[in-house]
């Protein structure tokens, strides 16, 4: 999986408490992506990163916040769990300029209950 | 806004013929056009890219097409095999250091093999 490790691989939490998920790539790629994914869906971009504090929104970023202190590391923070957040998010990284090609970790399953 | 669609959710193919999957894409601004496949349990693969200012490109088995008139990519395999069966999702890329970097993806199509 291109040097991507996401963690944990399965969560489940309540409603109402706060969720980080974890990215952490040894690529040295500049950008990294949050998606989720959901039955009947494509991926839908959550944030990127396109560098270390530098991110922005994507197609459906709200009740989500992200952090990259570090090149390495990409989190994704729930603030206040809820059950539409119930999904499989998938990280990305892609080296960026020149190409399009991202590579993909195996995925966070999240249950909200 | 920018969009990424594809025209059908199932396609089934025999076993060694070609396949060919379509996708419609709104956003004529985007610099790249990507052909992903992601198989059961699995983050997605990419297959293939096509620059914008390119019609044709071709892989391994796979060929793309881009028809920037009317907004259209395809993805064509070559003597289909068992092991394409997966979701295939086109996404759109706009090429920059910052903000214009995401990848937007479509909503995919799944490709069943009849032996």
């Amino acid at each position: 999986d291109a040097g991507i490790t996401q963690s944990p691989r399965h969560k489940v939490t309540e409603t109402g408490t706060p969720v980080t998920l974890r990215c952490h790539q040894t690529e040295n790629h500049r950008y990294m992506y949050w998606y989720r994914q959901d039955p009947g869906h494509g991926l839908r971009l959550i944030h990127y990163s396109y560098g270390v504090k530098d991110t922005d929104k994507g197609e459906v970023s709200d009740g989500y916040s992200v952090s990259r202190s570090k090149t390495e590391d990409f989190l994704l923070t729930l603030e206040s769990a809820t059950s539409s957040q119930t999904s499989v998010y998938f990280c990305a990284i892609s080296f960026g300029q020149g190409g399009s090609e991202a590579f993909f970790g195996q995925g966070t399953r999240l249950t909200v209950v | 806004g920018e969009s990424v669609g594809l025209h059908l959710p199932t396609l089934s193919v025999q076993e060694g013929d070609n396949s060919i999957i379509n996708c419609a894409y709104s956003n004529s601004a985007s610099d790249y056009f990507i052909w992903y496949k992601q198989e059961s349990g699995k983050g997605p693969q990419f297959i293939i890219d096509i620059r914008s200012n390119m019609d044709k490109r071709q892989g391994q088995r796979v060929t793309v097409l881009l028809n920037k008139t009317v907004k259209h990519l395809s993805l064509q395999i070559a003597a289909t095999q068992p092991g394409d069966s997966a979701v295939y999702f086109c996404a759109e890329k706009a090429s920059g250091y910052s903000s214009a970097s995401k990848i937007i993806f479509g909503s995919g199509t799944r490709l069943s093999i009849r032996p």
